[in-house]
């Protein structure tokens, strides 16, 4: 079964200073990895994806992402943080089965960003 | 706004009760999803529809139902609820529920069970 494990429930971070998320995943194939934000009372917002092309994912807001094969790891970057980066961030694989009509996501539990002026 | 909408915003009902939650998809996109946050569970996957019909079952519990109509929207319907359901619910819909589809959010439903 596929899994993520978000390393840190909390991450504080000065604002202009450099953010990293970590990811570890699990997968019994190649994956579909994501991650997702949620700002407070908000829903879910695609930040970037990775679905097997380049290893290095650009995403939206200055963010990506590097998928690493040998690490089992998709970290979320960003050179320098905002305060409009505050949120829950969710790491998430792709579960279901591949060549089907069927995709369910599993989601890491969330890592809260603290960003501080 | 990803163009996913749920209604409605907030729901406060007591235990035993029954209440639908009500997902319009983006325009275009066949399939839907249900997902359920709660503090205890995380994200959670419910159910997924495609075009109609029901394409897959998650952690979804048996007092708990939905449907996908002909115009694409769909409904989840939560019967005797319990204290223990209260969460937010979320909806998602992609463009065919394809392994490497894209899946954009809705605002989710506040759920208060008292």
């Amino acid at each position: 079964a596929q899994s993520v494990t978000q390393l840190d429930s909390h991450v504080s971070v000065s604002e202009g200073t450099p953010v990293l998320l970590r990811c570890n995943y699990s997968s019994s194939y190649s994956p579909s990895l994501f991650w997702y934000v949620q700002h407070p009372n908000k829903g879910l917002q695609l930040l970037l994806k990775y679905t097997s092309a380049a290893t290095l994912v650009k995403g939206i807001n200055g963010f990506e992402a590097e998928f690493k094969k040998s690490e089992t790891s998709f970290h979320l970057t960003k050179p320098s943080a905002h305060m409009s980066d505050a949120a829950e961030y969710f790491c998430v694989v792709t579960g279901g089965r591949m060549n089907t009509g069927f995709q369910k996501l599993v989601f890491g539990t969330g890592t809260r960003l603290l960003v501080s002026p | 706004d990803s163009g996913v909408t749920q209604t409605p915003k907030h729901l406060i009902t007591a235990t035993g009760q029954r209440v639908t939650l009500r997902c319009s998809p983006r325009s275009g996109d066949l399939s839907v999803y249900w997902y359920q946050q709660s503090l205890d569970q995380g994200l959670q996957f419910l159910i997924q529809y495609y075009n109609g019909e029901e394409r897959a079952k998650g952690n979804i519990l048996e007092r708990f139902s939905a449907q996908q109509f002909p115009d694409l929207h769909s409904e989840l319907n939560l019967s005797s609820l319990e204290l223990g359901d209260s969460a937010l619910y979320f909806c998602a819909s992609s463009v065919s529920g394809g392994f490497t589809d894209t899946q954009y959010f809705g605002p989710g439903t506040r759920l208060t069970v008292l």
